[in-house]
């Protein structure tokens, strides 16, 4: 079974649509988070949600909402998409306050806007 | 505050050693390291937790310093399954913990 799942796994789309990504852990972790990785494969952090709450938000553009309906699931929704947005997406989930423990991630989203 | 990593690049024989080290301006409160092979996740491989720790398992190891400003990755005779890129990640403590990476090294082992 899959620890942390992403879909979709690629997502061509064109400039001004507004897509979503959908994220879910089976792991029983109390946090996930969204990473985006640029053509250079820096890895940002962009949010971050402990028990359906948002802890962590990065300075990134408000087109970017993150929302979390329980917390096995994450999702990403990306409005009026531009160029500059193309990058892949990393979910990821651990337990925030528990020692010794890395980060699980999901298997990435490759954003393409064109 | 992101990371700095070095070397950026570094390319092995099998069975060669090679140290990837990475540097914070300040102490820190956990390093991680991790590994990425092309058109994969980042793969959790360990954390260090207290300055002058050392841990490791199998023949890649790891140790965060006294002041609890840099880590350095240890991998020793070195085999295929090792290429990929290298990232360590840093937590500076408080309530969200938030994990910055780094600048990413990779590591290319040829036959």
């Amino acid at each position: 079974d899959t620890a942390v799942s992403q879909t979709p796994k690629y997502l061509v789309t064109q400039m001004g649509n507004d897509k979503s990504i959908k994220c879910e852990q089976n792991l029983g972790h109390d946090t996930m988070y969204w990473y985006k990785q640029d053509s250079k494969k820096f890895l940002k952090i962009m949010f971050s949600y402990n028990n359906k709450e948002l802890i962590i938000n990065e300075t990134v553009p408000n087109r970017f909402s993150p929302k979390s309906p329980d917390k096995a699931h994450l999702n990403l929704h990306i409005n009026s998409l531009e160029l500059g947005d193309s990058a892949v997406y990393f979910c990821a989930s651990s337990h925030l306050v528990q020692q010794n423990y890395g980060y699980t991630f999901g298997s990435g989203t490759r954003l393409t806007v064109v | 505050q992101q990371p700095v990593q070095s070397p950026q690049a570094v390319i092995l024989r099998e069975g060669e050693d090679a140290v990837i080290n990475c540097s914070s301006s300040k102490a820190l409160y956990s390093v991680h390291w991790y590994r990425q092979k092309h058109g994969e996740a980042p793969v959790f491989l360990m954390i260090l937790l207290k300055g002058g720790e050392q841990k490791g398992h199998d023949k890649i190891s790891a140790s965060f310093n006294e002041k609890k400003q840099q880590s350095s990755l240890y991998l020793t005779a070195s085999q295929l399954s090792y290429s990929g890129t290298y990232f360590c990640g840093t937590e500076g403590g408080g309530a969200t913990n938030k994990l910055i990476f780094g600048t990413g090294t990779l590591l290319a082992v040829q036959p």
